[in-house]
């Protein structure tokens, strides 16, 4: 088994770019998935296989996977992408989540 | 319209037992790897077992081993989980979701999930 680290908190202006982190040795080994998950909802994919974006995902997101870090980037950031990100690093033979990033947009 | 909605969650004391279902609409879930997920009060996401769509591939993490069953139903188009020996860290928010068809359970994430229901182990 493995384990992700994030940032607990990532602050943002609206219409800056965010960046939340995700770490693990090997990370960019492993497939990426980020997730959103907005106060009292479930949470939604917004990038898969490190970079790609599922249907109806504003291009805003964007992803990377490389060494020991995966990114996921909100560029021009508002006040509706506020919420916690979380992200999944998989394999053949393992999984894990990181532990949640609080995005606030001040 | 692709959809999940679980149901059966509720109080229940340590050592108690509970089924929890995921009914799945707008596609089969047999067509699918299918996953239970749960989130702790203020905690993150746990994927905890998960069925592959062959049904051949069953995996459960560590601490809920031996305690808990998942299972589906072709003809309902259902996900289950059973869960027994309940204890008070099991409390959680239990989400279904789907993942991959094929042999890359998570190829394209878990991209559709319930609603949540809400599992609580109190005495």
């Amino acid at each position: 088994s493995f384990e992700l680290s994030q940032p607990p908190s990532v602050s943002v202006s609206p219409g800056q770019t965010a960046n939340i982190t995700c770490s693990a040795d090997n990370l960019g080994r492993k497939n990426v998935c980020w997730y959103q998950q907005k106060s009292g909802q479930s949470p939604v994919l917004v990038i898969f296989q490190d970079t790609r974006r599922p249907s109806g995902i504003p291009e805003r997101f964007s992803g990377s996977n490389s060494g020991n870090t995966a990114t996921l980037t909100i560029s021009e950031t508002q006040a509706i992408d506020e919420a916690d990100y979380f992200c999944q690093g998989w394999d053949a033979t393992t999984e894990a989540f990181g532990g949640g990033t609080k995005l606030t947009v001040l | 319209q692709v959809q999940l909605v679980e149901s059966g969650g509720g109080l229940v004391k340590p050592g108690g037992s509970l089924r929890v279902s995921c009914a799945a609409s707008g596609f089969i879930i047999s067509d699918f790897y299918m996953t239970w997920v749960r989130q702790g009060p203020g905690k993150g996401l746990e994927c905890i077992s998960y069925m592959s769509n062959t049904g051949n591939t069953i995996h459960y993490i560590d601490s809920v081993k031996g305690r808990f069953t998942i299972s589906r139903d072709n003809a309902k188009n259902s996900l289950y989980l059973e869960m027994n020996s309940l204890r008070v860290e099991d409390t959680a928010v239990y989400y279904c979701a789907r993942g991959s068809s094929g042999p890359a359970r998570w190829y394209y994430g878990m991209d559709v999930w319930g609603q949540g229901t809400t599992v609580t182990v109190a005495s």
